[in-house]
C-alpha cells in the first residue's frame, strides 16, 4: 500500500464553487500533515499545516481524521488563481528514517 | 523568508556526461533533500542529508550521488547522465526531517 494516496483528478470547478478532496495515508503513527500547492512548472509551496483540531486559512479548510487515516482540503468560493495541483504530505518512517511522504497531488482547474 | 536556490533553471546535457546540480539554502537548516518529479509519478526522493558530510539513500538513488561538504550546500551528481534521467530536479531543506520543507525553483534537465 502506498504511503499517501490521492485522486489525481482533474477536479474541474466553476468559479465561485466549493471543491473538496481527500488524501489517505497508510501509517497510523504519522504525526505531521501538510497541504502543499504546486503551480504548473513551479516548485511546491506550503499551503497549510493540518492540525488534529482542523484549521482554516481564509477560504481554505483542512481536516484530519485519524480514525479513518485521511486528511481533507476544502476550498470555498474558488478563484481562477486557485488552479493548481494540491499535494498531500504526511510523515513516514522508511527504513528507520523519519521523513515526509508526498502524494501525487489533486489537480484543480477553476473554470470561468 | 527561507530561500533555497538551485544553480540552474534549465540544463541540456549529452548522454555520458557528468552533471552537477547545486542547491544552497540560507536558513541554517540541518536537513536537505533531492527529489525528481516526473508526470504521473509525483515527487520521488533521491537522496537526503541530515548533517554535514552525512547522506542517506532515498527511494531512487541509482545513478546518482550527493555531496554535503557545507551545511548550506547540497549537491546532486549524475556520474554518467542517461536519457532516463531527463526530469525536473527539486531541492528542499527543513529544520527537522518531519518539518515543513522549503523547495528551490527546480532544474529542468534534458539529457540527449
Amino acid at each position: 500500500r502506498k504511503e499517501v494516496e490521492q485522486d489525481p483528478g482533474p477536479f474541474n470547478v466553476p468559479e465561485g464553487a466549493t471543491v473538496a478532496f481527500n488524501c489517505t495515508y497508510s501509517n497510523s503513527a504519522s504525526q505531521s500533515f501538510f497541504w502543499y500547492r504546486q503551480d504548473c512548472r513551479k516548485e511546491p509551496k506550503l499551503l497549510m499545516s493540518v492540525y488534529s483540531s482542523g484549521n482554516e486559512d481564509g477560504r481554505f479548510t483542512a481536516q484530519l481524521n485519524r480514525a479513518s487515516q485521511y486528511i481533507s482540503l476544502l476550498i470555498r468560493d474558488s478563484k481562477l488563481s486557485d488552479s493548481a495541483t494540491y499535494l498531500c504530505v504526511v510523515t513516514a518512517v522508511v527504513e528507520g528514517n523519519n521523513r515526509l511522504a508526498f502524494g501525487k497531488g489533486n489537480q484543480v482547474v477553476v473554470i470561468p | 523568508d527561507v530561500k533555497v536556490t538551485q544553480s540552474s533553471r534549465y540544463l541540456v546535457k549529452r548522454t555520458g556526461e557528468k552533471v552537477f546540480l547545486e542547491c544552497v539554502q540560507d536558513m541554517d537548516h540541518e536537513n536537505m533533500f533531492w527529489y525528481r518529479q516526473d508526470p504521473g509519478l509525483g515527487l520521488r526522493l533521491i537522496y537526503f542529508s541530515y548533517d554535514v558530510k552525512m547522506k542517506e539513500k532515498g527511494d531512487i538513488p541509482e545513478g546518482y550521488s550527493v555531496s554535503r561538504e557545507k551545511k548550506e550546500r547540497f549537491s546532486l551528481i549524475l556520474e554518467s547522465a542517461s536519457t532516463n534521467q531527463t526530469s525536473m530536479y527539486l531541492c528542499a531543506s527543513s529544520f527537522g526531517p518531519q518539518e515543513t520543507q522549503y523547495f528551490g525553483p527546480g532544474t529542468r534537465l534534458l539529457v540527449l
